[in-house]
C-alpha cells in the first residue's frame, strides 16, 4: 500500500523557518517524480514545487522562488521542503504527492503550516 | 501560465441525478487534463487522468472528456458520498496548474 505521510508543520513567525518531510512507502521511490502542492485555509489547490526522481530537474512556482528549497534522500525514501522568509500567504497545508506520467496519482494527509506574529 | 476556469464554482444536487463540471483552459493543453476528488478534511484523490482515461478504483459514474481548451467530469447517478470539492489540473506546461475547484453537495 501506498503511503506518504508528511511531517514538520507548525507555527512560526514571518521571516521565519520551517523544513518539511515527507515519508513514502510502498513504492519504489527512486523512480518517481515528487511534488509539494499546497493549500490554503478555504482555499484551493496550488502547486509548490516539483523534483525529478534523480534530483536532475527543479521547479518552483514564481510565488516561492527563491524561498523554498525541494530535495530528496531515495536513499531514506524521503521528500523534503525547506522554506525560507516564510510570509502570512505561505500558510496552508502542504501535501506531498508522487507524480506518475505528469499527474499526482497519490498524495499525503497533510501537514499545516502557520505563518503568524 | 495556463489558468483552468472551472464551472459552477458550487452545485447542489439530488442523489441520482447526473453532474457535469466543466474545465477551460486559457489556451489549448491537448489532453493534459486531470481531474481529482477531494472530500471534507481528506487529502485529494486522482479520479480521471489524461481528460478521459479511467483510474482503477474509481466508481465507473464519473468519467471524463474534452481536449485542446475544454474539458468535463460527469458523474452519473450521483451518490451521497460523492459530496466533495473537484478540480481540475493541467500538465500541458509549467507552472503546474489547477482550476479554482467545484464543490458538490447532496441535497
Amino acid at each position: 500500500e501506498v503511503q506518504l505521510v508528511e511531517s514538520g508543520g507548525g507555527l512560526v513567525k514571518p521571516g521565519g523557518s520551517l523544513r518539511l518531510s515527507c515519508a513514502a512507502s510502498g513504492f519504489t521511490f527512486s523512480s518517481y517524480s515528487m511534488n509539494w502542492v499546497r493549500q490554503a485555509p478555504g482555499k484551493g489547490l496550488e502547486w509548490v514545487s516539483s523534483i525529478s526522481s534523480s534530483s536532475s530537474y527543479i521547479y518552483y512556482a514564481d510565488s516561492v522562488k527563491g524561498r523554498f528549497t525541494i530535495s530528496r534522500d531515495n536513499a531514506k525514501n524521503s521528500l523534503y521542503l525547506q522554506m525560507n522568509s516564510l510570509r502570512a500567504e505561505d500558510t496552508a497545508v502542504y501535501y506531498c504527492a508522487s507524480e506518475v506520467d505528469y499527474y499526482f496519482d497519490y498524495w499525503g494527509q497533510g501537514t499545516l503550516v502557520t505563518v503568524s506574529s | 501560465e495556463i489558468v483552468l476556469t472551472q464551472s459552477p464554482d458550487f452545485q447542489s444536487v439530488t442523489p441520482k441525478e447526473k453532474v457535469t463540471i466543466t474545465c477551460r483552459a486559457s489556451q489549448s493543453i491537448g489532453s493534459s487534463l486531470h481531474w481529482y476528488q477531494q472530500k471534507p478534511d481528506q487529502s485529494p484523490k486522482l479520479l480521471i487522468k489524461y481528460a478521459s482515461q479511467s483510474i482503477s478504483g474509481v466508481p465507473s459514474r464519473f468519467s471524463g472528456s474534452g481536449s485542446g481548451t475544454d474539458f468535463t467530469l460527469t458523474i452519473n447517478s450521483l451518490e451521497a458520498e460523492d459530496a466533495a470539492a473537484y478540480y481540475c489540473h493541467q500538465s500541458s506546461s509549467l507552472p503546474w496548474t489547477f482550476g479554482q475547484g467545484t464543490k458538490v453537495e447532496i441535497k
